[in-house]
């Protein structure tokens, strides 16, 4: 069955700071990748996602995640990052069902 | 807002009533899923439907719970015979056949089952 590791449950950084958030899936058969994002009193919405080609994918506000096939990984990075990024992010696979499989989430606070 | 829109936000409720959900997806959404999410858990795949028919159920999901697409608009959760177990968030998400399954969600429905 697919699953989805994220590694860190609570990340603190100071603004500036530059970010990674790990994620492996289990899974051996091609994979759509995605990162959703949930700020405080918000809905999720979505981060940025990865379905074939180039394995560097931008999303919005500066985010980009790195697609590692032999490490089965989709790390989310961000060079630098600000208040405002406070949320809870979660990566997330869909196989060839049409049903996203979620990670438990990780928890990014920024100290201003 | 034309956003997903579900209803009630909160729901409180005593064990073993019944209780149900709505979800308004976009409305040129032709895909509907309904998800779970537990505290320090992601969301959970409960069910999609794809217009009015349900294409997939999760394993997991007890014969208690039952969902219905009637007319391919708006969908309904309804949970029977709720147990303390059942607390969550109820979320709703929607896309586009053709979107690369670009989600949007709605803000959920908190269930609490005392």
């Amino acid at each position: 069955a697919q699953s989805v590791s994220q590694h860190n449950h609570h990340v603190i950084l100071s603004e500036a700071a530059s970010l990674e958030l790990g994620c492996n899936y289990s899974y051996g058969g091609t994979v759509n990748l995605f990162w959703y994002v949930q700020y405080p009193g918000q809905h999720l919405q979505l981060l940025l996602k990865y379905f074939s080609g180039d394995p560097l994918v931008k999303g919005i506000k500066g985010f980009e995640a790195e697609f590692i096939k032999s490490k089965f990984s989709f790390n989310l990075r961000k060079p630098s990052v600000q208040w405002s990024d406070t949320a809870e992010y979660f990566c997330a696979v869909k196989t060839g069902a049409n049903n996203l499989f979620f990670g438990t989430g990780t928890r990014l606070t920024v100290i201003p | 807002d034309t956003g997903v829109s579900q209803d009630p936000r909160h729901k409180i409720t005593k064990r073993g009533q019944n209780v149900t959900f709505r979800c308004d997806p976009i409305s040129e959404h032709n895909r509907l899923y309904w998800y779970r999410q537990t505290l320090g858990q992601g969301p959970e795949f409960l069910t999609y439907f794809q217009n009015e028919a349900q294409l997939e159920k999760s394993r997991l999901l007890s014969d208690r719970f039952s969902a219905e697409r009637p007319k391919g608009s708006f969908s309904t959760l309804e949970i029977q015979r709720t147990e303390q177990g059942d607390s969550a968030m109820y979320l709703c998400a929607s896309s586009l056949i053709g979107s690369n399954e670009k989600l949007f969600f709605g803000s959920g429905t908190q269930l609490s089952v005392l």
